[in-house]
C-alpha cells in the first residue's frame, strides 16, 4: 500500500497568512493526488483533484502543486472559514490511502 | 440537488453484524463507482471499499477483507456495506461517497454523505 505522510500535523496561523501543507507519498502516485477539507462534525469536502485542479466552487486562494511523490496545498491568504483539517489522498492505486491530516488552527 | 444519505449505524457487540445503506439522489447513480470511507473517533480518514458502476469489480482495504462486503442496487440508487465479525477497531463514522473516475485526472470523491456512526462495544 502507498503511505501518505502530511506535514505538519497541526498548524497555527492568522487570518491573512499564507499557509502551506505538504504531502509525501511512499512511492510515485503520478498526478493522482487529491485534497479534502473537513470541518468538525462534517463530512469531508473535495477541494482539489489531480494535484492542482480546483473543484467547482472552491475559492481561488487554494492551490495545489507537485508531482510524483511530493505535493503541496497552499492557501494564499487564510480566511476564518478555512480553519479545518486537510487531508491528501492518492488515487494511483488501490487502496486509495489518505494522509493523516493537518489541523489548521487559529493563532 | 446531488445528495447521499447513509443509514444503518448503531451499537453492536464484538463479533456482531451490521448493514449500512446509502441512498443517492439528484444524479444517475448507476453511472458512478461508489466508495465507503470511515473515520474513527478523533482520527483520520480511511478508505474502506470501492465498487464499480455495475457491481462487477470490488476492492477492499486489507483490514476488512473477508469481513465486509460492498454491494449496490442501481434500481434503488443504493449502496450497501455488510459488516460481519465486527471488532472494536471498526468503531467509526462511515461515509459513502461518489467517485468521479478519469484516466487523466484519476479518481476523486466529489460528493459525500453525512455519515453514519458504528460503535462496536460490549
Amino acid at each position: 500500500d502507498i503511505q501518505m505522510t502530511q506535514s505538519p500535523s497541526s498548524l497555527s496561523a492568522s487570518v491573512g497568512d499564507r499557509v502551506t501543507i505538504t504531502c509525501r507519498a511512499s512511492q510515485s502516485v503520478r498526478s493522482y493526488l487529491n485534497w479534502y477539507q473537513q470541518k468538525p462534525g462534517k463530512a469531508p469536502k473535495l477541494l482539489i483533484y489531480a494535484v492542482s485542479t480546483l473543484q467547482s466552487g472552491v475559492p481561488s486562494r487554494f492551490s495545489g502543486t507537485g508531482s510524483g511523490t511530493d505535493f503541496t496545498l497552499t492557501i494564499s491568504s487564510l480566511q476564518p472559514e478555512d480553519l479545518a483539517t486537510y487531508y491528501c489522498q492518492q488515487s494511483n492505486s488501490v487502496p486509495y490511502t489518505f494522509g493523516q491530516g493537518t489541523k489548521l488552527e487559529s493563532k | 440537488e446531488v445528495q447521499l444519505v447513509e443509514s444503518g449505524g448503531g451499537l453492536v457487540q464484538p463479533g456482531g453484524s451490521l448493514r449500512l445503506s446509502c441512498v443517492g439522489s439528484g444524479f444517475r447513480f448507476s453511472s458512478y463507482w461508489m466508495t465507503w470511507v470511515r473515520q474513527a473517533p478523533g482520527k483520520g480518514l480511511e478508505w474502506v471499499a470501492y465498487i464499480k458502476e455495475d457491481g462487477s469489480e470490488k476492492y477492499y482495504v486489507d483490514s476488512v477483507k473477508g469481513r465486509f462486503t460492498i454491494s449496490r442496487d442501481n434500481a434503488k440508487s443504493s449502496l450497501y456495506l455488510q459488516m460481519n465479525s465486527l471488532r472494536a477497531g471498526d468503531t467509526a463514522s462511515y461515509y459513502c461517497a461518489r467517485v468521479v473516475s478519469g484516466a487523466i485526472f484519476g479518481d476523486n470523491l466529489d460528493v459525500w454523505g453525512q455519515g453514519t456512526t458504528v460503535t462496536v462495544s460490549s
